[in-house]
């Protein structure tokens, strides 16, 4: 069982909608859970991060976490078409010495 | 890149060779990460750094080592590279291993270097 899964995707939405990025992990006791983005050809930009249950809110983006669930997800109001990327979710491990493990990542396309 | 640099940047080499690749670091940043990201499997620690001449193994640490003389530098060397070993690195930096709140830093928090890509032909 993977320790970090999202859907690979893509998921396509249009210009100005509301894009949904889940994750999921399998280690219960993981405290730290972020999420980055990544351009084609180009490293990985930290967007949100997140270590209480709840919503955290940063311009268009929302992150939410249930730890309950092992649930973690990604909001992007107002899709534009400069969202358009693969988004890594990533959570620490106790496994790997509380290092962070990294989904496969899902490819967002966002349609002017 | 968060004061991070990679190199080199593009690298191709032949079986058998040793390879290494340098991550360099203007942060102060105790702790040091190499990745690779191969399509499907997403980003593998392969091994990190706790502080000078402090390291351990990763996820996919088999066939490669590491070293770090200096809070700055971090080097990862391919002793022997293989193609499977095709890939791109990336070297990421944190503050500290573990999740920790300093005033609004989030100080486990990776940033990432621009990355090598390596190909073993």
């Amino acid at each position: 069982q993977k320790e970090v899964e999202q859907n690979s995707g893509p998921l396509s939405v249009p210009e100005g909608a509301i894009a949904s990025l889940n994750c999921t992990y399998s280690d219960r006791v993981s405290q730290s859970f972020f999420w980055y983005r990544q351009y084609s050809g180009k490293s990985p930009e930290l967007i949100m991060s997140i270590y209480s249950n709840g919503d955290k809110e940063d311009g268009r983006f929302t992150a939410q976490l249930n730890k309950a669930s092992q649930y973690v997800s990604l909001l992007i109001r107002d899709s534009q078409p400069s969202d358009s990327a693969t988004y890594l979710c990533a959570v620490n491990s106790m496994e790997y010495g509380n290092k962070l493990v990294f989904g496969a990542g899902t490819i967002l396309r966002v349609k002017s | 890149d968060a004061g991070i640099t990679q190199s080199p940047r593009h690298k191709v080499t032949e079986t058998g060779t040793p390879v290494t690749l340098r991550c360099h670091q203007t942060e102060n940043h105790r702790y040091m990460y190499w990745y690779r990201q191969d399509p499907g499997h997403g980003l593998r620690l392969i091994h990190y750094s706790y502080g000078v001449k402090d390291t351990d193994k990763g996820e996919v640490s088999d066939g490669y080592s590491v070293s770090r003389s200096k809070t700055e530098d971090f080097l990862l060397t391919l002793e022997s590279a293989t193609s499977s070993q095709t890939s791109v690195y990336f070297c990421a930096i944190s503050e500290s291993g573990l999740p920790r709140v300093a005033g609004k830093r989030n100080t486990d928090t990776q940033y990432f270097g621009p990355g090598t890509r390596l190909t073993v032909l």
